[in-house]
């Protein structure tokens, strides 16, 4: 089974910090993809890799930038943190296109922007 | 365009009831229909998943047909338990632009 660690679990910062959130996946799937979950929007696609040095535009991508420095890390960065970006972010792999493939999501990581 | 609506926000239920969690979809082509489950702290994870019209998925005493006339793909169990609470994610993934949609969610509580 895919193994898809992110790290911090939580994270507090305040209004124009700089916040990097990793995520590493250990099972070689070539798909990574950031996800941030609200309350009554479910799941959004921020951006997403289908492999190192690639970066693909999800739904949701103003003030994130994202980077896949190797097979298995995938970075997440917000360099002028707002408060409209405190969320739960998720990381998740797949092994090839998610439209049929499962998703592996990790554990997920709390940011609270003050 | 394509979608997914879970019109039950929070379903509540006792243990041994029967669950019917609702999901309706909306695309143009053939889509892969799943659902994920959210337990309390961890990421969603896959419940079921359906790739052809008209088959039913089966998974830990979960089921969903894939009803391509109703565009419905509909989440039972006959008998919850307490530890079925969760979040459940009905999921359209479309294959012919690659994207996947979820659903808003449907909070079950099943009380003990």
């Amino acid at each position: 089974e895919a193994a898809v660690t992110q790290s911090p679990r939580n994270k507090v910062t305040v209004t124009g910090g700089n916040v990097t959130l990793s995520c590493r996946q250990t099972n070689s799937h070539n798909y990574m993809y950031w996800y941030r979950q609200d309350t009554g929007h479910g799941l959004r696609l921020i951006h997403y890799s289908y492999g190192a040095g690639n970066l693909q535009i999800g739904d949701v991508p103003d003030g994130y930038k994202a980077t896949r420095t190797t097979q298995e890390d995938f970075f997440l960065l917000l360099e002028l943190a707002s408060p409209s970006q405190t969320s739960l972010y998720f990381c998740a792999s797949s092994e090839r296109q998610k439209s049929q493939n499962t998703l592996y999501f990790g554990a997920g990581t709390r940011l609270s922007v003050l | 365009g394509d979608s997914v609506t879970q019109m039950q926000g929070q379903v509540t239920l006792s243990e041994d009831d029967f669950l019917f969690i609702n999901c309706t979809y909306s695309t143009t082509w053939y889509p892969t229909l799943f659902w994920y489950v959210q337990y309390p702290g961890e990421g969603p994870q896959l419940l079921l998943k359906v790739t052809t019209a008209n088959n039913k998925g089966i998974s830990r005493g979960f089921e969903a047909t894939y009803d391509k006339r109703t565009t419905s793909f509909h989440l039972q169990k006959a008998s919850v338990q307490e530890s079925d609470s969760a979040v459940y994610y009905c999921v359209l993934g479309d294959r012919d632009n690659n994207r996947i949609f979820f659903g808003d969610g449907t909070q079950l509580v099943v009380k003990p």
